[in-house]
C-alpha cells in the first residue's frame, strides 16, 4: 500500500486560508469517506484534527475544516496562527481493516 | 480520563526483539481496536496493524507481517506490539492509537516509545 500523496510543505502569513491535499486512489481517498487528519508538533503524538472527510471533534477549532474530491480529500486552514505551525497528516480506510497514512506536510507561518 | 501509557525507550541489537506496552485506563480495551503506528526520525507517520478490541483479531500491513506480533493482556488493560527480527531501518518512535469499532479514526494517542537499533 502506498502513502498517500501530500505536498511537503505549505505555508502562509497569519490570518490567511491555506489547504493541505492529499491524494490517494479509488481504492482508498476516493473509495472511502473515512479520511481523517493529524495534527503533530515535534516530538509529541499526533492529534486529530478531522475525521470522515469533514468533521470535527468537540475541542477543535472551527478554522479547521477538511473536504473530498475524487481521489484528492484536503485540509484547510482559515485564519491562519502561529500555533498552527506543526506537520500534517491524513489518513484513509483502506480496505479489510488496513489503513494508510499520507506523506506529511510541515506547515510554516510566516 | 481516557490515557494511552505506553513503555520507555528501548535500545536493541540487529536481529532481537522489542515488545512494547501500552497501558490504557479510563475504558476497557476490549470496547476499541487499538493500531500501532511508526515513524522513523525525519519521516512521517506509517500504519503497522490492528488488533481488534473484542476479539482480538489483528490485520498487519504487508511490510510487517511476518515479524510483528500484537496482543492484549485483558488483565492489565494494556495492548502489546512486539516486532523481532529487528535492523537499523526499525530505528523510530512506535505510538498506539485506538479507535471506537467502526469510527476510522484514532481519537487517542499514546505518548510514543522510542526504539534505536543499532550493534
Amino acid at each position: 500500500q502506498s502513502a498517500l500523496t501530500q505536498p511537503a510543505s505549505v505555508s502562509g502569513s497569519p490570518g490567511q486560508s491555506i489547504t493541505i491535499s492529499c491524494t490517494g486512489t479509488s481504492s482508498d481517498v476516493g473509495g472511502y469517506n473515512h479520511v481523517s487528519w493529524y495534527q503533530q508538533y515535534p516530538g509529541k503524538a499526533p492529534k486529530l484534527m478531522i475525521y470522515e472527510v469533514s468533521d470535527r471533534p468537540s475541542g477543535v477549532s472551527n478554522r479547521f475544516s477538511g473536504s473530498k474530491s475524487g481521489n484528492t480529500a484536503s485540509l484547510t486552514i482559515s485564519g491562519l496562527q502561529a500555533e498552527d505551525e506543526a506537520d500534517y497528516y491524513c489518513n484513509s480506510y483502506t480496505r479489510s481493516y488496513i489503513y494508510v497514512f499520507g506523506t506529511g506536510t510541515k506547515v510554516t507561518v510566516l | 480520563q481516557v490515557q494511552l501509557v505506553q513503555s520507555g525507550a528501548e535500545v536493541k541489537t540487529p536481529g532481537a526483539s522489542v515488545k512494547v506496552s501500552c497501558k490504557a485506563s479510563g475504558y476497557t480495551v476490549t470496547s476499541y481496536h487499538m493500531h500501532w503506528v511508526r515513524q522513523a526520525p525525519g519521516q512521517g507517520l506509517e500504519w503497522m496493524g490492528i488488533i481488534k478490541g473484542s476479539g482480538g483479531r489483528t490485520v498487519y500491513a504487508q511490510k510487517f507481517q511476518g515479524r510483528v506480533t500484537m496482543t492484549t493482556d485483558t488483565s492489565t488493560n494494556t495492548v502489546y506490539m512486539e516486532l523481532s527480527s529487528l535492523r537499523s531501518e526499525d530505528t523510530a518512535v512506535y505510538y498506539c492509537g485506538r479507535e471506537l469499532d467502526a469510527a476510522y479514526y484514532f481519537d487517542c494517542w499514546g505518548q510514543g516509545t522510542a526504539v534505536t537499533v543499532s550493534s
